[in-house]
């Protein structure tokens, strides 16, 4: 099955810079990538996917690039704000419509 | 459209007691996921559906847990007899054409269940 890892597992940053997430996978079959994002005792909410057919796909302050070849994705977020804190949470398909999670990152934005 | 909804939203009951979790997934999806949630094992799928048909329920723990589906607006998890150790939240999702036609996932609130 499908392996994704993800990290860091915390990080902490200013309100204003940027903050990159990071995951692999294991199975090169793999052609969808969504991110989510849970806010402390809620559910997860997808905030952007990817397909294998690009690169990169952006929506406002939140990015995500594809590098099919090394097997690796990563969530970019500009100008963090307050809100942004979260814990993020990686995927990929692991064989049909498995979808396997990252451990996930715990998000701080201080002020 | 209301999401995905689950029931109960909190759940407390003794070891060995039966337990069961609720779903109806958002109108016109055709896949339903369980996913626990837990801080050591993060999330993981339990069981999945297509139109109603169990298709991979690999992640099923033991045979104490059990879900069903038995019509396309409606799908429980069973736990008979809970343990302390399936002390967790549940989350139910759906999806429209499943994640490999690229549909996401759309999750529910969720079930936290704590086994004492």
């Amino acid at each position: 099955g499908e392996n994704v890892e993800q990290h860091p597992s915390t990080l902490s940053v200013q309100e204003g810079d940027s903050a990159v997430i990071k995951c692999t996978y294991s199975d090169s079959a793999s052609n969808y990538f969504p991110w989510y994002k849970q806010e402390l005792g809620k559910r997860p909410q997808l905030i952007i996917d990817i397909r294998s057919n690009v690169g990169e796909k952006k929506d406002q302050r939140i990015a995500v690039t594809l590098n099919k070849t090394a097997k690796h994705f990563s969530l970019h977020i500009t100008e963090t704000q307050p809100e942004d804190s979260a814990v993020y949470f990686c995927a990929a398909p692991g064989g049909g419509n498995k979808l396997t999670f990252g451990t996930g990152t715990q998000l701080k934005v201080e002020l | 459209d209301a999401g995905v909804i689950q029931s109960p939203r909190h759940e407390v009951t003794e070891m060995g007691q039966e337990v069961t979790l609720r779903c109806k997934p958002i109108s016109g999806h055709d896949y339903l996921f369980w996913y626990r949630q837990t801080m050591m094992r993060g999330l993981e799928l339990l069981i999945y559906f297509n139109n109603n048909v169990p298709i991979d329920d690999s992640g099923m723990p033991e045979d104490r847990f059990s879900a069903k589906m038995p019509n396309a607006s409606f799908s429980t998890l069973k736990i008979q007899p809970s343990e302390p150790r399936d002390s967790a939240v549940y989350f139910c999702a759906s999806s429209s054409r499943g994640t490999y036609n690229n549909s996401p996932l759309h999750f529910g609130n969720g079930t936290r269940l704590t086994v004492t």
